[in-house]
């Protein structure tokens, strides 16, 4: 079936490391983002990449970094240096950068 | 980030009944989403639209692009117990390199 997968579904982490989240389409979409969703509030954007080894930083990228070496896949590392990190995350992709987005299942990140 | 205002944050209505929510904003938008996100879950796209005075449905559900470019409403007929969620807008605009902004959400419960 196609879909965007996002894994894992729980993650906990100890503060001062840094962690990576998984998110793989296989919807041939050319554009892949990154959200962060807390409690009350609306998704805010961390990264985007409209393209194949190319990305931008969008709203709230501070303590975050990404790759995109190859098309299906856009991994999120929350690095030590991202001062709240426990929130609930969200991998989308769209066909391109016009189109309707959809969402992977979200990965619950915990810091403990 | 630039948000989007949608209204109400929450509702709280009587199976049977109908739903109307909406989202505004100052800035004119070329595209507008809806989204319903369950607990624990991605958000799941609802409808979207694309031109301005567009009205879509999508079985109970029923969207529009107003006619300004700055708003869109949601109308959900006959409200079931599975509507509970909460429901995102989101809208692109050309000025914000077309990324997806999103509004804060309104959390629909229904009583049975």
């Amino acid at each position: 079936d196609g879909g965007i997968t996002q894994s894992p579904k729980y993650l906990f982490r100890k503060e001062g490391q840094n962690v990576t989240l998984s998110c793989e389409q296989n919807l041939n979409h050319d554009a892949m983002y990154w959200y962060r969703q807390d409690p009350g509030q609306g998704l805010r954007l961390i990264y985007y990449s409209q393209i194949v080894n190319d990305f931008q930083k969008g709203d709230i990228a501070e303590g975050y970094s990404v790759s995109r070496e190859k098309k299906e896949s856009f991994p999120l590392t929350v690095t030590s240096a991202q001062k709240n990190p426990t929130a609930f995350y969200l991998c989308a992709s769209s066909r391109d950068r016009n189109t309707e987005a959809f969402f992977g299942q979200g990965t619950r990140l915990t810091v403990v | 980030g630039q948000q989007l205002n949608q209204s109400p944050q929450s509702m709280f209505i009587q199976e049977g009944e109908d739903v109307s929510m909406n989202c505004t904003s100052s800035s004119i938008f070329n595209t507008w989403l809806w989204y319903k996100q369950d607990p624990g879950e991605g958000p799941v796209l609802l409808i979207a639209l694309y031109k301005a005075g567009e009205l879509t449905s999508n079985g109970r559900l029923t969207a529009q692009f107003g006619i300004t470019r700055k708003d869109s409403f949601l109308n959900i007929s006959a409200s079931i117990p599975s509507d509970v969620g909460i429901y995102f807008c989101a809208g692109r605009k050309m000025e914000y390199g077309n990324k997806l902004v999103f509004g804060a959400g309104t959390i629909l419960r229904v009583k049975s």
